[in-house]
């Protein structure tokens, strides 16, 4: 079973604008990370804030997490036309309760940024 | 510094052939892993190998073997492929656990 969810499944723009994607989980996690993925391409990671950090930033993204509710978001600021692309958050945990660990990725949200 | 790679970029199959899908790293992590994406969906993982000589199951890993040749290189076998394997598959890899993954490009994988 998929452990982020992100919302909303598409989001459109115009450039200029900012964009908010929410991604929500289950259980416990040691630490989130968004990620990028244009079309037909692989997943580029764009950042990861732990579990004890409540909020990151990188450039003109803003990346917020909140434990208690299990939660986080990842804001662009100031989007552009090249930022069009699918984001995803993943998860990263403990496999089986195990002391090995993996990412588990939600479904993305489709940002699309228009001229 | 090429990163992570996969081949072949695109394969077609007919239903009960076989393949391999081949990964390299070439940046020293220790852990590797496959996922497939389908339509919509997120990543899910097939197997992964936290370190060079483990390898372990994940979330779909029915129909598909793997072998961990090396540190660097981590492969994805179908024995017999089936039209419900028709995916893009992704090979990533990363130092340690707990931190950022690399993906490769992908592979296109359509089984007739």
């Amino acid at each position: 079973s998929q452990q982020g969810e992100e919302d909303p499944q598409a989001l459109s723009i115009q450039e200029g604008e900012n964009a908010t994607m929410n991604c929500s989980y289950k259980t416990s996690i040691n630490n989130l990370q968004w990620y990028r993925q244009n079309s037909g391409r692989g997943l580029v990671h764009l950042i990861l804030i732990r579990s004890n950090e409540r909020e990151k930033h990188s450039g003109r993204l803003r990346v917020t997490l909140d434990t208690s509710k299990k939660s986080s978001s990842l804001l662009i600021t100031a989007s552009r036309a090249a930022d069009t692309a699918s984001y995803f958050c993943a998860t990263d945990a403990p496999w089986s309760g195990g002391s090995n660990y993996k990412l588990t990725f939600g479904k993305g949200t489709l940002l699309t940024v228009n001229p | 510094n090429a990163g992570v790679t996969q081949t072949p970029k695109f394969q077609v199959l007919k239903t009960g052939q076989s393949m391999t899908l081949q990964c390299a790293q070439d940046m020293n992590h220790n852990s590797m892993y496959w996922y497939r994406q389908d339509p919509g969906m997120g990543l899910r993982l097939i197997y992964y190998s936290a370190s060079e000589g483990t390898t372990d199951k994940g979330e779909v890993p029915n129909g598909y073997n793997v072998s961990r040749l090396n540190k660097r290189e981590f492969s994805l076998r179908l024995e017999s492929a089936a039209p419900s394997q028709t995916s893009v598959y992704f090979c990533a890899s990363r130092k340690r656990q707990e931190e950022t993954q690399y993906f490769g490009p992908g592979t296109r994988l359509l089984v007739l």
